[in-house]
């Protein structure tokens, strides 16, 4: 099946940093990405849909200027957590739709701890 | 108000048996597809199975079978002869909308366990 990576696995970054966490699609072109947050016991909830060569589309309640999205290429989103707190420490998630399928395949994800 | 609604946070099944969880999701919309993921501990989402709004015929993938009752708004995940490795978070998730939009809405999770 289609396969999606993220890049790092997991990050330990200090308060007051930025991280910049990678999500590809490596054997399919992918338009449209998008990145979840998850807490621990909780569910995974929306924070954007990153759009090739557009601005991304932010969920409500989550600040586009703390968390940067870039979809330069077909199959490369970045995400940037920008001066992260340790209430910013989750795992991010991204997914991809495969063109023309319905399933939609995620990344293995990114557990941030923020001291 | 809720979209994708898990009611049981935590099932117990025993090994070789079959085990229901169930979701009921909330829409107008005529197109939508609904969804389930497996969550090890490990982290991952691994996709298992796929229902259209318009598909007439029950999915099955396996021996992952979706129980699709559109009047009733209801998805369940159907497990046939559970096994150890099933033991995972399990969440229910719709996408509102043609297939090109994309966005998935997700239940709060079932956490399945197996007894052997």
């Amino acid at each position: 099946g289609a396969v999606v990576s993220q890049h790092p696995s997991w990050v330990i970054c200090k308060s007051g940093t930025s991280v910049k966490i990678e999500c590809r699609s490596l054997d399919f072109q992918a338009t449209t990405m998008f990145w979840y947050r998850q807490f621990p016991k909780q569910s995974l909830m929306l924070m954007a849909t990153s759009n090739e060569g557009s601005k991304a589309t932010y969920e409500q309640g989550v600040e586009k200027d703390k968390f940067l999205i870039n979809h330069a290429s077909l199959t490369l989103s970045t995400l940037t957590v920008t001066s992260a707190h340790p209430e910013d420490s989750s795992f991010y998630i991204c997914s991809a739709r495969v063109p023309g399928h319905n399933e939609q395949f995620f990344g293995p994800g990114t557990r941030l701890t923020v001291l | 108000a809720q979209k994708i609604t898990q009611t049981q946070p935590g099932m117990f099944v025993q090994e070789k048996e079959a085990v229901t969880l169930d979701c009921t999701y909330d829409t107008s919309d005529q197109s939508y597809g609904l969804f389930w993921y497996k969550q090890p501990s490990s982290g991952e989402m691994i996709f298992l199975i796929y229902q259209g709004s318009y598909d007439e015929q029950n999915a099955t993938e396996g021996r992952y079978s979706l129980n699709f009752q559109k009047a009733r708004k209801s998805a369940n995940l159907v497990i046939s002869a559970s096994q150890l490795g099933d033991s995972a978070m399990y969440f229910c998730a719709m996408r509102e909308g043609p297939s090109n939009t994309g966005k998935l809405i997700f239940g709060q999770g079932t956490t399945l366990q197996v007894k052997p």
